[in-house]
């Protein structure tokens, strides 16, 4: 049982590439989340899905992508890198009924835009 | 739209010591959790311990207990005999329980320092 996992753990790119980060879950969970963590800040909330074939907005959503083709996958897209948008990622997924409504992070992805 | 205010960008405990870590919430919801995770040096998210709004009793686990005021809406963590490896990052963070998505409002935040 690996938990939350992330692919890859570290990212440098140019501005304007494109990448895929990959969030994968093996605790059947219906709810996954990706958010971002800002030097200073908390995790804010990109972008999340209830369900397999579902997403939606959170607090910063513009410049990213998501799909969630399989239950246990979640990607984040990124079509045009941006030097904001370095930041370091976490995933993090949640059962549907939980004892303490927990989420369960992954180990995050340090990205740098340069 | 929720919030989460935590004051104190920084704080030092003596080792064995206990220390309180503040954090107020805004919500007009009436059933949400809030939560509190450790993001020690090394980055991973750190689940601590959890407090339902609906809880009567202040919630606690291990050296951990949450001292919730409803009307004052703070949901402060204290830390008992505080170790050297409590030495991180500290997030208080909401859930609003109405809401379909379970999505965590996160503070930004306290740097709690343990010397020896």
């Amino acid at each position: 049982n690996a938990g939350v996992t992330q692919t890859p753990k570290f990212r440098v790119l140019k501005t304007g590439q494109s990448m895929t980060l990959l969030c994968a879950q093996d605790m059947n969970h219906e709810y996954m989340y990706w958010y971002r963590q800002d030097p200073g800040m908390g995790l804010r909330l990109i972008h999340y899905s209830v369900g397999e074939g579902t997403t939606a907005k959170g607090e910063v959503p513009d410049g990213y992508n998501v799909s969630r083709l399989k239950k246990q996958n979640f990607l984040l897209g990124l079509e045009s890198a941006a030097p904001s948008q370095t930041s370091v990622y976490f995933c993090a997924s949640r059962p549907g009924l939980g004892r303490y409504n927990e989420q369960f992070f992954g180990p995050g992805t340090r990205l740098t835009v340069l | 739209a929720q919030k989460i205010t935590q004051t104190q960008p920084g704080m030092f405990v003596q080792e064995k010591e206990a220390v309180t870590l503040d954090c107020t919430y805004d919500t007009s919801d009436q059933s949400y959790g809030l939560f509190w995770y450790k993001q020690p040096s090394s980055g991973e998210m750190i689940f601590l311990i959890y407090q339902g709004s609906y809880d009567e009793q202040n919630a606690t686990e291990g050296r951990y207990s949450l001292n919730f005021q409803k009307a004052r809406k703070s949901a402060n963590l204290v830390i008992s005999a505080s170790q050297l490896g409590d030495s991180a990052m500290y997030f208080c963070a909401m859930i609003v329980l109405e809401a379909g998505s379970y999505q965590l409002t996160f503070g930004k935040g306290t740097k709690l320092s343990v010397i020896p």
